[in-house]
This record gives structure tokens, C-alpha cells and sequence, in this order.
């Protein structure tokens, strides 16, 4: 079957670097996604990663390593407004995206 | 740019009537929507999938009867609650994506919708 992981809840202290890791088992890959998603609100993109290596943009990266089936994306100089629930999603070989069910980041002064 | 709209925001209706929601993608022309449907603290779920002119697809335990979608252009996307209950109080949200199958979903601001 189709699986994505990602940890359910973390913390982070305002100015400070976060990682939020992703690994995936998909049937065939064409790339990953990453969004977020503020409470009560639709999700918003963020960053796509379908070759390897490290995607920058401005305070948020995007890794990805194809043949691990991991995708991290990692956040610097920490907001409050940072404080989100963040999407992995895997687009497979049907061009389906397949959804992890998102990690919530709480950001405390 | 990928500018989605999702029209209405909030809706507040009573029992058995029907609700329709409108997406629009504003400055693209979206060759598939999506439907999804969030309850709160829940993951996302995918409903169906819609391509411009061709029925939609839906996804397994979704009734096709009850959850009527049309897209009838590159821009506009609907789907109606039929006969909506309070179990169908949710938030439905749109995506919209252009020609390339690969290409990034851009997400609707979402409709609340409250049966009561």
C-alpha cells in the first residue's frame, strides 16, 4: 500500500530552526510537496522537490532523497505565525497525491 | 499567480436542502479540480476528481449521487450537497491544477458548511 509518515505534533522556540521530517512508500514517485495549513484555513504551498538534494526558499528548505523515500523540510528564524500544521504529500506514478495526515508545529515564545 | 476562489465561504442551512459550491481558478486555466473534505482535527480527504468536460471521478465510499460535481469549463468547478445532512457539516475545499499532470495543486480558501 501507499504510506506517508511524518511525526503527528512538534515543539519549536520562536527563532529557532525546525526540521520536519517525511518518508514516504509510494507506487512510483513524481515528485513531493510540501504545504501549510494554518488552523481553519485551506492549505497553502510551499515548496516541490523532485530531484534530489535541497530547494531554498528565503526561511524554508525542502530536502529530498528519492531512493531513502525522505523528504525533510526545514524551517529557520522561527515566527510565531509559523505555528501550522504541515502537509507531505507524494505524487505517484498516476499523478494521484498521496497525503500524510500532517504535523503540527507549536511555536512557544 | 494560482489564484484559486471558492465562493461561498460559509454556509448555514437546514436539513435536506441542497448546497452548491462554486471554485474558480482566477488567473489559470485548470484542466483538473479537486474536491476534499476536512473535519476538524482530521487529515484531509479526497472526494474527487474532476476534469474539464468529462464526468468526475470519485473516490471510494463517496456517493457520486450525493455529492453531484461539474466542471464545465477551464475555471469553474461546482460541487452540490444534495439532500445535505448534519453528518455532511464540514470543510470542503477545492484545488485546481493546470494542464500538466504534474503540476502543483492550489488550494481554494475552503467552504464551512453547517447543517443543521
Amino acid at each position: 500500500g501507499q504510506n506517508i509518515d511524518q511525526p503527528t505534533e512538534m515543539t519549536a522556540t520562536e527563532g529557532a530552526i525546525v526540521q520536519i521530517n517525511c518518508t514516504y512508500q509510494t507506487s512510483g514517485f513524481n515528485g513531493l510537496f510540501w504545504y501549510q495549513q494554518h488552523a481553519g484555513e485551506a492549505p497553502t504551498f510551499l515548496s516541490y522537490n523532485v530531484l534530489d538534494g535541497l530547494e531554498e526558499k528565503g526561511r524554508f528548505s525542502s530536502f529530498l532523497s528519492r531512493s531513502k523515500g525522505y523528504s525533510y523540510l526545514l524551517l529557520k528564524e522561527l515566527q510565531m505565525k509559523d505555528s501550522a500544521s504541515y502537509l507531505c504529500a507524494v505524487m505517484d506514478s498516476n499523478y494521484q497525491l498521496i497525503w500524510g495526515a500532517g504535523t503540527k508545529l507549536i511555536i512557544k515564545p | 499567480g494560482a489564484v484559486v476562489s471558492q465562493h461561498p465561504s460559509w454556509v448555514i442551512c437546514k436539513s435536506g436542502t441542497s448546497v452548491k459550491i462554486e471554485c474558480r481558478s482566477l488567473d489559470f486555466q485548470a484542466t483538473t479540480m479537486f474536491w476534499y473534505r476536512q473535519f476538524p482535527k482530521q487529515s484531509l480527504m479526497l472526494m474527487a476528481t474532476s476534469n474539464e468536460g468529462s464526468k468526475a471521478t470519485y473516490e471510494q465510499g463517496v456517493e457520486k449521487d450525493k455529492f453531484l460535481i461539474n466542471h464545465a469549463s477551464l475555471t469553474l468547478s461546482t460541487l452540490t450537497v444534495t439532500s445535505a445532512h448534519p453528518e455532511d457539516s464540514s470543510f470542503y475545499i477545492c484545488s485546481a491544477r493546470g494542464a500538466g499532470a504534474a503540476e502543483t495543486q492550489y488550494f481554494g480558501p475552503g467552504t464551512r458548511l453547517l447543517v443543521l
